[in-house]
């Protein structure tokens, strides 16, 4: 992989609202799309990830969506809590090839 | 255990000096990463050892030498740093399931060169 352009930079929702963090990479040949949380002080956490031959999963309130022909991936939180608030990553990889190429980041504040 | 560990959490070093990071994980993952993470920036690879083989160098400078002693170990040395290195050093570790690698990073060790 190597280009992933990652939009908004920042996000702010009310409490219960949702948040839409949208991805493009340029890659053909990427089949791999984690979406990573990073707290202040802490490292980048896995949370969802999708494969190239899903387009879309979901886990409680999180889903990830996936359309291979536009090159586009999306993160969707619903009902969003302030625990919630924290900077955002999209990353994709190609193959098997161990490196990931991540997204500029989203930081999302989510308003109580 | 999904836990990457990280030492030590913060770092202050000079110039002339040479310190090392460290890095463990007991999860029995064979692919261990080292990143660079500038304030409000994405982790920048660095290094990818693969069965305790360095297998991927993003062309990073000799004064960061990486070491694997063993395959839950992972070793970051330091020497002769510049004031623009200063960062958030990150450790990953990962297993390959389903076609693909999951990655599991620790916490970081907040380094100060001056």
């Amino acid at each position: 992989g190597e280009n992933v352009e990652q939009h908004p930079s920042t996000l702010s929702v009310q409490e219960g609202d949702s948040a839409v963090i949208k991805c493009t990479y340029s890659d053909s040949a990427s089949n791999y799309f984690p979406w990573y949380k990073q707290e202040l002080g802490k490292g980048p956490q896995l949370i969802i990830d999708i494969r190239s031959n899903v387009g879309e999963k979901k886990d409680q309130r999180i889903a990830v969506t996936l359309n291979k022909t536009a090159k586009h991936f999306s993160l969707h939180i619903t009902e969003t809590q302030p625990e919630d608030s924290a900077v955002y990553f999209c990353a994709e990889r190609a193959g098997g090839y161990q490196k990931v190429t991540f997204g500029t980041g989203t930081k999302l504040q989510v308003i109580p | 255990d999904t836990e990457v560990t990280q030492t030590p959490k913060h770092l202050v070093m000079g110039m002339t000096n040479k310190k090392s990071l460290k890095c463990e994980q007991h999860m029995g993952h064979r692919a261990m990463y080292w990143y660079k993470q500038k304030a409000k920036k994405p982790p920048e690879l660095m290094f990818v050892y693969s069965y305790e083989k360095l297998s991927i160098n993003e062309s990073v400078p000799s004064r960061f030498s990486p070491e694997c002693p063993n395959s839950s170990l992972l070793n970051l040395h330091l020497h002769a740093l510049q004031p623009e290195d200063s960062a958030l050093y990150l450790c990953a570790s990962s297993s390959y399931r389903g076609g693909s690698y999951e990655q599991y990073f620790g916490p970081g060790t907040r380094l100060t060169v001056t």
